[in-house]
């Protein structure tokens, strides 16, 4: 089974408007962590939320907010006010505590490919 | 502050060759990640360190593959005797004690 699912291959926006990417995961964890990464075409990785599941709030960086609803397992990223240069690949990723082996999993998803339209 | 630096960018060799990818991590971060991205898989964790130990390589592909950190500041991801099969873009990763991981811009590798 998939660890993490996005199952938006690819999203159109119209520029100013809101976007959400959809994240689904898969854990039987209680303490995970879940990560949004941007990718544009020039190809390197940038950071852009973290969410920590013992964390009361949702977590906000500027115009990202991660929508973190932990008993449906997702962790939607939504763009506010989106931008010409949002027009990325965008990934979920999780991080989670391998049992027995004392060490950290990371899973990365597939991506979506965000476009916005001017 | 600089962030993570990986050389060389591009790497294009023949089949059976040697391959160094090599990364210097932001400077005070004690963990380091390599990942391998295709277009089939996906982004990929290989290895991680922390404070120059080796502490998973279970996504190593093989044992043509092996990953060094002599020092804090420098890594070495190493294929030999390398493959077609093997061409990916190369990213290495640091952070301190926070969740979120910095990439470096990663390293293109074609094997021909």
């Amino acid at each position: 089974a998939q660890k993490i699912t996005q199952t938006q291959p690819g999203m159109f926006v119209q520029e100013k408007e809101a976007v959400t990417l959809d994240c689904t995961y898969d854990t039987s964890d209680p303490s995970y962590g879940l990560f949004w990464y941007k990718q544009p075409s020039s190809g390197e990785m940038i950071f852009l939320i973290y969410q920590g599941s013992y964390d009361q709030q949702n977590a906000t960086e500027g115009r990202y907010s991660l929508n973190f609803q932990k008993a449906r397992k997702s962790a939607n990223l939504v763009i506010s006010a989106s931008q010409l240069g949002d027009s990325a690949m965008y990934f979920c990723a999780m991080r989670e505590l391998k049992r027995g082996a004392g060490s950290y999993q990371l899973t990365f998803g597939k991506g979506t490919k965000l476009s916005v339209i001017p | 502050d600089a962030g993570v630096i990986q050389s060389p960018r591009h790497e294009v060799t023949e089949m059976g060759q040697e391959v160094t990818l090599r990364c210097k991590p932001i400077s005070g971060h004690d963990y380091l990640f390599w990942y391998r991205q295709t277009m089939m898989r996906g982004l990929e964790l290989l290895i991680y360190f922390n404070n120059n130990v080796p502490i998973d390589d279970s996504g190593m592909p093989e044992d043509r593959f092996s990953a060094k950190m002599p020092n804090a500041s420098f890594s070495t991801l190493k294929i030999q005797p390398s493959e077609p099969r093997d061409s990916a873009v190369y990213f290495c990763a640091s952070s301190d004690r926070v969740p979120e991981q910095y990439f470096g811009p990663g390293t293109r590798l074609t094997v021909t």
